[in-house]
């Protein structure tokens, strides 16, 4: 069964990169309707999905993130990777790995990590 | 910016129904999803495209859509069952979730 885990900086100073990656076990990174994605959540904001990238390298990324955030994958390594820069304690957050399944106007996600707690503070 | 709507809590009795809606502008249009989340756990997908079950979710969890409101409905509510439910949308502006409903049974 697949399964997705998360890893990376758990505590990042104001201005600086957060960085995580998020494992892929039990199977490969399938294409097609798969993307690979990103989201967080936090008790002032909710969930919310900052993007995801294709199995063929096509990022989605949420608009108001584009300028700040960059999603990789490697398909050979069985991973794929956030990057998001210049963090403020608003991006303080749980962030979970996910599949997401697209196809026509359904869109939803269908695999989730166990969440990776990042906090933004000096 | 898009939003969906869904009250904070329901409580329900063990056994009864539990209903929970998510309103948002022309939902009617857009597909809507449904996501399970005990505490201290990762959200799982319990509904999809509107009334789908994926496979392994029990058949008390069913969903509906009526104009631009959508109801996640489980029938004989179990203890377990205590959780918050979020609803999830998207459209060519983007990925939006509701607030989150929490469901107590007691």
């Amino acid at each position: 069964q697949l399964q997705l885990w998360e890893s990376g900086s758990g505590l990042v100073k104001p201005s600086q990169t957060l960085s995580l990656t998020c494992g892929v076990s039990g199977g490969s990174m399938s294409g097609g309707v798969y993307s690979w994605g990103w989201i967080r959540q936090s008790p002032d904001t909710g969930l919310e999905c900052l993007g995801w990238i294709s199995h063929g390298g096509i990022p989605y990324y949420k608009p108001s993130l584009k300028s700040r955030l960059v999603i990789s994958i490697d398909r050979s390594k069985n991973h794929f990777s956030l990057i998001l820069n210049s963090v403020t304690a608003a991006d303080s957050a749980v962030y979970y790995c996910v599949r997401v399944f697209r196809d026509g106007y359904d869109l939803h996600f269908d695999l989730w990590g166990q969440g990776a707690r990042v906090t933004v503070s000096s | 910016s898009y939003d969906l709507t869904q009250p904070p809590s329901v409580s329900v009795s063990p056994g009864q129904t539990a209903s929970i809606t998510c309103s948002g502008d022309n939902l009617q249009n857009k597909y809507s999803s449904w996501y399970q989340q005990r505490p201290a756990q990762s959200p799982v997908l319990v509904i999809h495209q509107d009334n789908k079950r994926p496979s392994g979710i029990p058949e008390r969890f069913s969903a509906s859509k009526s104009g631009d409101t959508a109801t996640l409905t489980i029938s004989g509510t179990q203890i377990m069952d205590e959780a918050e439910y979020f609803c999830q949308a998207w459209d060519i502006s983007g990925v939006v979730f509701g607030s989150g409903t929490k469901l107590t049974v007691l």
